[in-house]
């Protein structure tokens, strides 16, 4: 069964950083491309990150370029968003996906919160 | 990036009724990269319809999909009340991968 948990979330003052982690079960994991997916409160879906299944190529979304760092260690079968400098409008739901070839997200984790505020 | 126009943003239907969701987008994809999600009150999101129109593993077969370049819908023939949620439109064609806004989805 595949599973996904993140852990790391809370909440954190502006300009300060927090790093996520998503370990992965039930499937090879460093066969797949993997992803993060955030949602604010009472919002829509938002792709934030992707990277490779070997982890030499990512890609950003505008709202986070610069700012967070998206990285994995296949051998721990783990996913890792380390978030800088963040904002208010950073404040969501952090989700870990599973990203298919044809780039659906296949597998999601159960989310983790993720509050900035002073 | 690739705007995706998903309408209505909500939905009141009776249970048996039959519900269609229409998701536009701002330039023509292929339909191997065009999928639809359900998120339930206080879930992560579910994939229900990948590349269009096939259904995902364990979906009912009340739910399906259709469409080509860049008009798609998705459809659920006969709403159950465990139906009830949000459904996002989503494209992979290219980065960004981005989503609908959504359309909620009610018991009447």
């Amino acid at each position: 069964e595949v599973q996904l948990v993140e852990s790391g979330g809370g909440l954190v003052q502006p300009g300060r950083s927090l790093k996520l982690s998503c370990a992965a079960s039930g499937f090879t994991f460093s066969d797949y491309n993997m992803a993060w997916v955030r949602q604010a409160p009472t919002k829509g879906l938002e792709w934030v990150a992707s990277i490779s299944y070997g982890g030499s190529n990512t890609h950003y979304g505008d709202s986070v370029k610069g700012r967070f760092t998206i990285s994995r260690d296949n051998a721990k079968s783990t996913l890792y968003l380390q978030m800088d400098s963040l904002r208010s409008e950073d404040t969501a739901t952090y989700y870990c996906a599973r990203l298919t070839y044809w780039g659906y997200f296949d597998y999601w984790g159960q989310g983790v919160m993720v509050t900035v505020s002073s | 990036a690739i705007v995706l126009n998903q309408s209505p943003s909500s939905i009141i239907a009776s249970q048996g009724e039959k519900v269609t969701i229409t998701c536009r987008a701002s330039s023509s994809i292929s339909s191997n990269y065009l999928h639809w999600y359900q998120q339930k009150p206080g879930a992560f999101p579910k994939l229900v319809i990948y590349s269009t129109s096939y259904r995902a593993s364990g979906v009912p077969s009340r739910f399906s999909g259709s469409g080509s370049g860049t008009s798609y819908s998705f459809t659920i023939s006969r709403v159950e009340a465990e139906d009830v949620a949000t459904y996002y439109c989503q494209q992979g064609s290219s980065n960004p991968p981005t989503f609908g806004a959504g359309t909620k989805l009610e018991l009447k």
